[in-house]
């Protein structure tokens, strides 16, 4: 079955500093996967997507993430944090009739 | 037009009552979700459906009854609600596989 970890339920960042969201992979086949945000009391909104056809992906709001087979990662980053950045980020993958989640990072963004 | 709209999007009930969450979809996708979220944010599927068919049951009790009366509607009815029921509840969809799902605003589920 595929599945995805998060590693970090939390990670705090200054303003203008480098965010990093950690995610590996499970999966037998080739994986489709995804990066959510959830800001409060709100759905979820995808960020960006990886369905094998480059391995940088950019997405919404300056976010990017990198496909790397050799580490069954799908790091997402973006290069300078933002305080509307402060949110509930989700790794997905994708399988044949459902999307399984990883538990979710919170960012926490300090001025 | 919201792609996927929930109703109603908070419901404070009492133990033991019934109730029922309401999903449509007009992005024209064949299958929908439930998802519930519990209070830490761990979001878990508990059914999916493709044209109208149930294809996933993740041993969610039997008070959980999904209903798709047609491809755009999925709505979730609740028997005997148990404080632990209380969580918040996603619908989703997507096309096919490989493709991005998309949700609704959440409903908000509070059992007292």
């Amino acid at each position: 079955a595929q599945s995805v970890t998060q590693l970090g339920s939390h990670v705090s960042v200054s303003e203008g500093a480098l965010v990093l969201l950690r995610c590996n992979y499970s999966s037998s086949v080739p994986p489709y996967l995804f990066w959510y945000v959830q800001y409060p009391n709100q759905g979820l909104q995808l960020l960006l997507k990886y369905t094998s056809a480059a391995t940088l992906v950019k997405g919404i709001n300056g976010f990017e993430a990198e496909f790397k087979k050799s580490e069954t990662s799908f790091h997402l980053t973006k290069p300078s944090a933002h305080m509307s950045d402060a949110a509930e980020y989700f790794c997905a993958v994708r399988g044949p009739n459902d999307m399984r989640f990883g538990a979710g990072t919170r960012l926490t963004v300090k001025p | 037009d919201t792609a996927v709209s929930q109703t109603p999007k908070y419901l404070v009930t009492q133990m033991g009552n019934d109730k029922s969450i309401k999903c449509e979809q007009n992005l024209g996708h064949d299958t929908m979700y439930w998802y519930k979220q519990d209070s830490k944010k761990f979001l878990k599927i508990m059914f999916s459906y493709n044209n109208k068919e149930l294809i996933i049951n993740e041993t969610v009790p039997n008070r959980f009854s999904p209903k798709s009366p047609d491809k755009a509607h999925l709505n979730l009815h609740i028997n005997s609600l148990e404080l632990g029921d209380s969580a918040v509840y996603f619908c989703a969809s997507s096309q096919y596989e490989g493709t991005e799902a998309f949700f609704g605003q959440g409903t908000r589920l509070t059992v007292v």
